[in-house]
């Protein structure tokens, strides 16, 4: 299996752009959860989909962030406006329903986003 | 609410000596406990879980957790440390509630084993 895949693997941009960041979950998998990373925050959970319903997404920043999964293979998170304050490395995990050892989270190798 | 707690920013130690890093939890209901690995530039990767049972845990490149109901701890250990363990350590925890989940993961521990 390839593991979880994002793109793009690194991403600058200038403040005010769009910015939109992606991820495909290992096949069979039905969570999918978004982090951000941070030196001075460290790692938080921005959202978490089940079976591609957003179940928690106390964790996004404000409103300039939206996350959809429109299928079981596909996620995107997207900021809009973005700001310098968003540069951080986003993950993307997912995990296999519970019953098939749901616990353990596979993280991709994430995003790391520069916005200048 | 839970809550996972990582009281070392940074742990040195020695190649060959015993390492530990330290995590304590909160947690209303029953703890499932994980321990995370994360080198420069990757994603983190799994190292290994209590969820029931024996509160003695081995995991992957020679690691293990000892769980501690009373003093709510979830400390990671290796008996000999090696220069590749450097790494960034992250302790989590996970509740399910209502049949969905909810995982907080500590602050992370920057583990440096000095040659």
């Amino acid at each position: 299996d390839a593991g979880v895949i994002q793109s793009p693997r690194h991403e600058v941009t200038e403040m005010g752009q769009e910015v939109t960041l992606r991820c495909k979950p290992i096949s069979g998998h039905n969570s999918l959860f978004w982090y951000r990373q941070t030196m001075m925050r460290g790692l938080e959970l921005l959202i978490y989909f089940n079976n591609n319903v957003p179940i928690d997404d106390s964790g996004m920043p404000e409103d300039r962030f939206s996350a959809k999964m429109p299928n079981a293979s596909f996620s995107t998170l997207k900021i809009q406006p973005s700001e310098p304050r968003d540069s951080a490395v986003y993950f993307c995990a997912s995990t296999p329903p519970r019953a098939g050892g749901g616990d353990t989270q596979y993280f991709g190798p994430g995003t790391r986003l520069t916005v200048l | 609410a839970q809550s996972v707690a990582q009281p070392e920013d940074q742990v040195n130690v020695a190649e060959g000596n015993p390492l530990t890093v330290k995590c304590t939890y909160s947690v209303s209901g029953n703890p499932y406990l994980f321990w995370y690995v994360q080198y420069p530039n990757r994603g983190l990767q799994f190292l290994l879980k209590y969820i029931t049972g024996d509160n003695l845990v081995k995991g992957s490149y020679g690691f293990e957790a000892e769980f501690n109901k009373s003093q709510t701890s979830f400390h990671l250990k290796k008996p000999s440390a090696l220069v590749s363990d450097s790494a960034l350590y992250f302790c989590a925890v996970r509740e399910y509630s209502g049949g969905y989940q909810k995982v907080t993961f500590g602050i992370g521990t920057k583990l440096q084993v000095i040659p």
